[in-house]
C-alpha cells in the first residue's frame, strides 16, 4: 500500500513555463513533506520542504503548496529551465530529525523541460 | 549544504560473495544514518535506520542477517550485503541527519550488480 503517491510518471513543459508536480498521501500522521530532485545514478538532492502547519513555502523559483484536508501537495517551478529536467520525488515524514525521521517516498515524476 | 559520500560508486561481484558499502558524512557528525534501496523506476525504499554505537533498526521484510549495518562512528556507517545474489542487484543510497538540521542529506548512491 503506497502511502505517498505521485500519479504522473512523467511531465513535459516548455522552457519558461510553469511546471506543476503533484503528490498525494494517505497517512494522516505525516506532518512534514519534502521534495527531492534526482539525476540518474546520483543520490537525491533536497529542494524544498513544508511543515503541516503551513500551506505554502517558497524558495526562489520553487514553491510547495500543501492542502492538508485533501492530503495533497504540489511543487511549482516557475520559470522552468532545461536544467530542471530530472526526476522529482515527493517524500513525507511523521517527525523531523533524529532516528525517527523516516522518509516515505513516492515513485517520482520525470520532468523534462524543453528548450 | 552538508556532504555525504558513498564508496564505491559501482561494484560488480559474483554470486555468493559479500560486498561492503561505506557511507560517510564529510562535514558534519551524523547521529543517524539511513539506508535505502531503489529498484529501476521505483521509489526509494527505506531498509534500515542506523544510530551511532547501537544496533540498526530494520524495516519489515529486510533481512538483518543479509544486510549487515555498522555505524561505528559519527561519520561512518557501512552496509554489507552478505552472500549476494542477483536479486540483490540494486541502487543503494544512504542519507544522514544530525541534530539541528531538519533535512536528510543523501549520498550519491552505489550501484551493485551481482552476476
Amino acid at each position: 500500500d503506497q502511502q505517498v503517491k505521485q500519479n504522473s510518471p512523467s511531465l513535459s513543459v516548455q522552457e519558461g513555463r510553469i511546471s506543476i508536480l503533484n503528490c498525494d498521501y494517505t497517512n494522516s500522521m505525516f506532518d512534514y513533506f519534502l521534495w527531492y530532485k534526482k539525476y540518474p545514478a546520483e543520490g537525491p538532492t533536497f529542494l524544498i520542504s513544508i511543515s503541516s502547519i503551513k500551506d505554502k513555502n517558497e524558495d526562489g523559483r520553487f514553491t510547495v503548496f500543501l492542502n492538508k484536508s485533501a492530503k495533497h501537495l504540489s511543487l511549482h517551478i516557475v520559470p522552468s529551465q532545461p536544467g530542471d529536467s530530472a526526476v522529482y520525488f515527493c517524500a513525507a515524514s511523521g517527525s523531523r530529525g533524529g532516528s525517527n525521521y523516516k522518509l516515505t517516498f513516492g515513485k517520482g515524476t520525470l520532468l523534462t523541460v524543453n528548450p | 549544504g552538508a556532504v555525504v559520500s558513498q564508496h564505491p560508486s559501482r561494484v560488480i561481484c559474483k554470486s555468493g560473495t559479500s560486498v561492503k558499502i561505506e557511507c560517510r558524512s564529510l562535514d558534519f557528525q551524523a547521529t543517524t544514518m539511513f539506508w535505502y534501496r531503489q529498484f529501476p523506476k521505483k521509489s526509494l525504499m527505506l531498509m534500515a535506520t542506523s544510530n551511532e554505537g547501537s544496533k540498526a533498526t530494520y524495516e519489515q521484510g529486510v533481512e538483518k542477517d543479509k544486510f549487515l549495518i555498522n555505524h561505528a562512528s559519527l561519520t561512518l556507517s557501512t552496509l554489507t550485503v552478505t552472500s549476494a545474489h542477483p536479486e540483490d542487484s540494486s541502487f543503494y543510497i544512504c542519507s544522514a541527519v544530525t541534530s539541528g538540521i531538519d533535512e536528510q542529506y543523501f549520498g550519491p548512491g552505489t550501484r551493485l550488480t551481482v552476476t
